[in-house]
C-alpha cells in the first residue's frame, strides 16, 4: 500500500457525460500527478499540482481539467467523455525530496465508457 | 522530446533461466526508475537509480544504469513464476519551464514477463 487514495476505483459511464476522479496523497506529500494507461498509448502524464498550483502539463485534452485543493486532495475531471478515453487513471505523489523524486502511485480508477 | 524505449515488449521465460530487459532513453536526465505492475494493479517502484554506473539488487532483479549510453538494464537472475508480471522503466525530466518542484515521469511500454514452469 502506497499511501495513495484513489476513488471511485471502477466508474462505468455513456459517452458525452462528465466525471470526477478523486485523489489523496500520502501524508505530507504536496506534489500531486495524473497519469492515464491505456492499451494503445500506453502509460502517459497527463498533469502535476504541487501545493495547489499547477506545474506542468503532458498530454491532457481540454476536455480534461484538474485542481489540487488546499488540503491537497487533487480531482481530475473528465468532460464529453468518448469510447477513447476508457482507460485506468493513476494519481501518484512525491514527497519534497531533491535526491530520489519518487513517485508514488495509488491504486488507479478505471474508467469505461460505453 | 524524450522517448523511452524499452524491449524485449514480451518475455516468455522458463523458470530457472536468466534474461535482460533493456530500457533505451533519448536525452540526458537525471533519474531512472524501474516498476512492475500487476493485472489490473498499480505500480509499485522496485528500483530507484540516480548517478552512472549505478548497481542495484533485490532479490532476483538486478538494475543497473549506463547514463552515457543512456541505458539501463534490469536482469532477471533463476526466474520463478511469481515475476510474472509487466515491468516499466521511467526517467525523470524536468518539463520546458523548468521550475524545482516540476518533475514528470516518461514510461517505456512496458515488457510483459511471463514465467513459465
Amino acid at each position: 500500500d502506497s499511501g495513495v487514495t484513489q476513488t471511485p476505483k471502477h466508474l462505468i459511464t455513456a459517452t458525452g457525460q462528465r466525471v470526477t476522479l478523486r485523489c489523496s496523497p500520502r501524508s505530507g506529500d504536496l506534489s500531486v500527478y495524473w497519469y492515464q494507461q491505456s492499451l494503445d498509448q500506453g502509460l502517459q502524464f497527463l498533469i502535476q499540482y504541487y501545493n495547489g498550483e499547477e506545474r506542468a502539463k503532458g498530454n491532457i485534452l481540454e476536455r480534461f481539467s484538474a485542481q489540487q485543493f488546499p488540503d491537497l486532495h487533487s480531482e481530475l475531471n473528465l468532460s464529453s467523455l468518448e469510447l477513447g478515453d476508457s482507460a485506468l487513471y493513476f494519481c501518484a505523489s512525491s514527497p519534497r525530496d531533491r535526491i530520489f523524486h519518487e513517485q508514488y502511485f495509488g491504486p488507479g480508477t478505471r474508467l469505461t465508457v460505453t | 522530446e524524450l522517448k523511452v524505449e524499452q524491449n524485449p515488449l514480451f518475455l516468455s521465460m522458463q523458470e530457472g533461466k536468466n534474461y535482460t530487459i533493456y530500457c533505451n532513453y533519448s536525452t540526458t536526465s537525471d533519474r531512472l526508475y524501474w516498476y512492475r505492475q500487476d493485472p489490473g494493479k498499480s505500480l509499485e517502484s522496485l528500483f530507484v537509480l540516480l548517478s552512472n554506473g549505478a548497481v542495484k539488487q533485490e532479490g532476483r532483479l538486478m538494475a543497473s544504469l549506463d547514463t552515457k549510453a543512456r541505458l539501463s538494464t534490469l536482469h532477471i537472475t533463476a526466474a520463478v513464476h511469481d515475476l510474472s508480471a509487466t515491468y516499466f522503466c521511467a526517467v525523470l525530466s524536468l518539463p520546458s519551464g523548468g521550475g524545482g518542484s516540476n518533475y514528470k515521469l516518461t514510461f517505456g511500454k512496458g515488457t510483459l514477463l511471463t514465467v513459465n514452469p
